[in-house]
């Protein structure tokens, strides 16, 4: 079955600490990778997307995440965050022939002052 | 990219009545999608809405239960039948092209009582 695995539910960070958050899949045949961000009381936004090419993606506010095959995984990564980032983090899956999105568990991230 | 507005933003209902969750985008799309994010979970496919035709629902979830409608390409509804306090949740509408990002409404905070 095709499934999104987002390893860490809750995580702490003081202010400038370096962000991994790890997410792996479960899907047969080329995915569509992106990691999207909900902050508090807002709606869904993406942060940066994998469709092909370059396996290292950059998105916005200073996220960056790696597609690697071998591992199933995209984790995202932030040398260092801010107060700001404090947000629910989503990793998202499709495959290339459907279009809906198969979501992971979510990663609440609070960063400290 | 596309702009997606839900109303309502939230409700609070009860139970065994119905509430349809209407979904206007500012531009048209070939794809539009609806998931539910209960309490403290990921978000959850419930259907994909056809233009002209009758939604394709995923396992689990039934049109007797959450009618969609989506007339053109640029709208949709979703109902939430005979609602019981299991139906709480936020119920978010989504669109896109293939193969590119999708995009979220706000969210509809629904509260069954």
């Amino acid at each position: 079955a095709q499934s999104v695995s987002q390893h860490n539910h809750h995580v702490i960070l003081s202010e400038a600490a370096s962000l991994e958050l790890g997410c792996n899949y479960s899907y047969g045949g080329t995915v569509n990778l992106f990691w999207y961000v909900q902050y508090p009381g807002q709606h869904l936004q993406l942060l940066l997307k994998y469709f092909s090419g370059d396996p290292l993606v950059k998105g916005i506010k200073g996220f960056e995440a790696e597609f690697i095959k071998s591992k199933f995984s995209f984790n995202l990564r932030k040398p260092s965050v801010q107060w700001s980032d404090t947000a629910e983090y989503f990793c998202a899956v499709n495959g290339n022939s459907g279009y809906a999105l198969n979501f992971g568990k979510g990663t609440s991230l609070l960063v400290t002052p | 990219s596309a702009v997606i507005s839900q109303k309502p933003s939230r409700d609070i209902c009860q139970r065994g009545t119905s509430l349809t969750i209407q979904c206007q985008v500012d531009s048209q799309v070939t794809m539009m999608f609806w998931y539910r994010q209960q309490p403290g979970q990921s978000l959850t496919l419930i259907a994909t809405a056809n233009q002209g035709s009758e939604a394709t629902y995923e396992s689990g979830f039934v049109i007797d239960k959450f009618p969609i409608s989506r007339p053109n390409l640029t709208f949709s509804t979703l109902t939430v039948s005979n609602m019981s306090p299991e139906d709480s949740s936020i119920y978010l509408c989504s669109g896109g092209q293939p193969n590119t990002e999708a995009f979220f409404g706000q969210g509809t905070r629904l509260t069954v009582v």
